[in-house]
């Protein structure tokens, strides 16, 4: 198994320009993240999906959208990126949201820098 | 709001020692507690998932969780250097999408 795969592994936009963040997840995990963490700072929660067509916000959804057609795929979209947004990038997966059943798988990470 | 704190450190400790990295939560029905460990440029990985009050031990690793507390704590035995990183500790309650905390650096030297 690949586990959870991001990509670019880093990407550098212009402010105003758009992008697409790629995950894919290959162990049939219901729940997937997105997390932003900026330098020193924990992981803050942009969006969630506790299955496919199932999205909602976390904490800083502000400036981000995602969809969820696939139990696999969870695209993070950037529109109208600006220099707020550099930041790095995780996604994460896990089997379901119940105790014994969430622990999170990560992803590489994406490191998006915003000019 | 949901707020699990974490003291930012760095905690330095020698080589051969015990790590002792503590975390609090603020939410009073979380669940499951986690802990992650993260090097410098790297994705987070789980070291340790606890659930139930009381200890549980995976090799040179023990996590401790205390709920009327409202803390959870991880144990690094006979810290090594490759243990340098830093430890996120995550909570999740009623709604399964886990908080996590800043994180603290553990800096392990010879």
């Amino acid at each position: 198994n690949a586990g959870v795969t991001q990509t670019p592994k880093f990407r550098i936009l212009k402010i105003g320009q758009s992008m697409t963040l790629q995950c894919t997840q290959d162990m049939n995990h219901n729940y997937m993240y997105w997390y932003r963490q900026d330098p020193g700072m924990g992981l803050k929660l942009i969006y969630y999906s506790v299955g496919a067509g199932i999205t909602d916000k976390g904490e800083v959804p502000n400036g981000y959208n995602v969809s969820r057609s696939t139990t696999e795929d969870f695209p993070l979209r950037l529109e109208l990126a600006a220099p707020s947004q550099t930041s790095v990038y995780f996604c994460a997966s896990s089997y379901d949201g119940l105790a014994g059943g969430n622990e999170q798988f990560f992803g590489p990470g994406t490191r998006l820098t915003v000019l | 709001q949901k707020e699990v704190e974490q003291n930012s450190g760095p905690l330095s400790v020698p080589e051969g020692a015990i790590a002792s990295l503590n975390c609090t939560y603020s939410d009073r029905v979380s669940q499951s507690f986690f802990w992650y460990r993260q090097y410098s440029g790297k994705s987070p990985e789980l070291i340790m998932s606890i659930y139930s009050n009381g200890d549980k031990e995976d090799g040179r690793f023990t996590a401790q969780l205390n709920k009327a507390s409202q803390y959870v704590s991880l144990l690094i035995r006979d810290s090594q250097p490759s243990d340098s990183a830093t430890y996120l500790c995550a909570v999740s309650g009623g709604s399964y999408i886990p908080t996590f905390g800043r994180g603290t650096s553990l800096i392990v030297h010879p």
